[in-house]
């Protein structure tokens, strides 16, 4: 089985603090992606890499960079976290191409006061 | 994406078969139907996707209709453990993975 795992389940942050979220699959997979989910507006693209040290803008960017160093690990940084910045962050990745399911990480919880 | 149509909540007895409809009328002749569903506080997991033919897994069956504008997600013997919010997705033609996660059904399972 896929495992995506992302390194912190909680976390709670300060405002203009800067904020690392990692995650990691474990199946050599070519694409990475970071989502942020919150209520009424479901799931959306923040950032995704369809390569090592490869990255496009998702929806929603701003506020966010990232980092591919590596295959298997997908780096989703806040430069200066804000409050609107508190969400649900999943991970997922895929092996490309279009009969490719993404598989997703549990999620973590961050929270900015 | 395609889009999809999804009933926005469906209730299901426990032990029963779960019928999740999804339409998409617009699907090219290429893309993909995957359904994904997301039990509260977790990560959305995959459960099947199929082009053309039905497909079926230790999860789940997937019907699609001859014209494809439409498929049907059956969970055979519905469990509590069920209950969540199904998501029927069809990815952009380009695919680099995108997905974008409609509303989807929310399913309730009842003893």
């Amino acid at each position: 089985d896929v495992k995506v795992t992302q390194s912190s389940r909680y976390l709670v942050k300060r405002t203009g603090e800067k904020v690392f979220l990692e995650c990691v699959q474990d199946m050599d997979h070519e694409n990475m992606f970071w989502y942020r989910q919150d209520p009424g507006l479901g799931l959306r693209l923040i950032y995704f890499s369809y390569d090592v040290k490869m990255k496009e803008k998702g929806d929603i960017p701003e506020g966010y960079s990232v980092s591919r160093e590596k295959k298997e690990r997908f780096s989703l940084i806040l430069e200066s976290a804000s409050t609107n910045q508190t969400s649900m962050y999943l991970c997922a990745s895929s092996q490309g191409g279009l009969n490719s399911p993404l598989h997703f990480g549990n999620g973590t919880r961050l929270t900015v006061t | 994406d395609a889009k999809t149509t999804q009933p926005p909540s469906m209730d299901c007895a426990e032990g029963r078969a779960a019928n999740l409809p999804c339409n998409h009328s617009t699907i090219s002749g290429n893309e993909y139907v995957y359904w994904y569903r997301q039990i509260h506080s977790q990560g959305p997991q995959y459960i099947i996707h199929g082009l053309k033919n039905n497909e079926t897994n230790e999860m789940a069956s997937l019907i699609i209709t001859e014209d494809r504008k439409s498929s049907t997600l059956i969970l055979p013997h519905a469990t509590l453990r069920d209950t969540a919010v199904y998501y029927c997705i069809v990815p952009e033609r380009s695919n680099t993975g995108k997905l974008i996660f409609g509303q989807g059904t929310t399913l309730q399972v009842k003893p």
